[in-house]
């Protein structure tokens, strides 16, 4: 059965960094296409991150140059790094698998809260 | 980036009804289209997929239509677990990008 387990949310001031961490299991993320995407409380979805099995990464012009996508394979799991976290990069933040041939959004994990506030 | 555009925000049918919700892109798509479900508290779920395919398990009286800029999900007989938001998003170019969602609720 696919899992999808994400950590790593809390409260962070404006400015500061976070690493959130998605644990998968019944496949493996090395050979998987894998994304973050996030929602602001009552707002629409924003797909932020993806990275594929040869490690190409892409990301929301919103995070360019601030988020990390990263995995280790040894561990199955998915990384976003965050820094320079602004209070518009509040959301909850899902980890999803990538379907095989097409880039929708086969599964997905239950989420992560992160609040950037002072 | 291609935006998308769902209508109507709300959308307000009684049990058993019928109920079709519309999406629009800014730029063809072709068939590179989903959608998907949101109900409070949850993640989303994927519904279809190609514009047309449905996912697994999902049931029948679910469907969806179009291509091009213009597409359509519809339910038929519509049944409690089915009230929730739903969200169409494209996968022609990075950003990959997703509607604002359409409500539908017990009328």
């Amino acid at each position: 059965e696919v899992q999808l387990v994400e950590s790593g949310g809390g409260l962070i001031q404006p400015g500061g960094s976070l690493r959130l961490s998605c644990a998968a299991s019944g496949f493996a993320v090395s050979s998987n296409y894998m994304s973050w995407v996030r929602q602001a409380p009552g707002k629409e979805l924003e797909w932020v991150s993806l990275i594929y099995s040869g490690d190409s990464t892409y990301y929301a012009d919103s995070v360019k140059g601030r988020f990390t996508i990263s995995r280790d394979n040894s561990k199955n799991t998915l990384y976003l790094q965050m820094d320079s976290l602004r209070a518009e990069d509040s959301a909850m933040y899902y980890c999803a698998r990538v379907g095989s041939f097409t880039m929708i959004l086969t599964y997905w994990g239950q989420g992560t809260l992160v609040t950037v506030s002072s | 980036e291609i935006v998308m555009t769902q209508s109507p925000a709300t959308l307000s049918v009684s049990p058993g009804e019928r109920a079709t919700l519309s999406c629009r892109a800014s730029q063809i798509l072709s068939s590179n289209l989903a959608w998907y479900q949101q109900k409070p508290g949850q993640a989303p779920r994927l519904l279809i997929y190609g514009a047309s395919t449905r996912a697994t398990d999902i049931p029948a009286r679910l469907s969806g239509s179009g291509s091009g800029t213009e597409f359509t999900l519809t339910i038929s007989s519509l049944q409690s677990e089915d009230f929730a938001v739903y969200y169409c998003q494209q996968y022609t170019n990075w950003p990959y990008t997703f509607g604002q969602g359409t409500k539908l609720e017990i009328k």
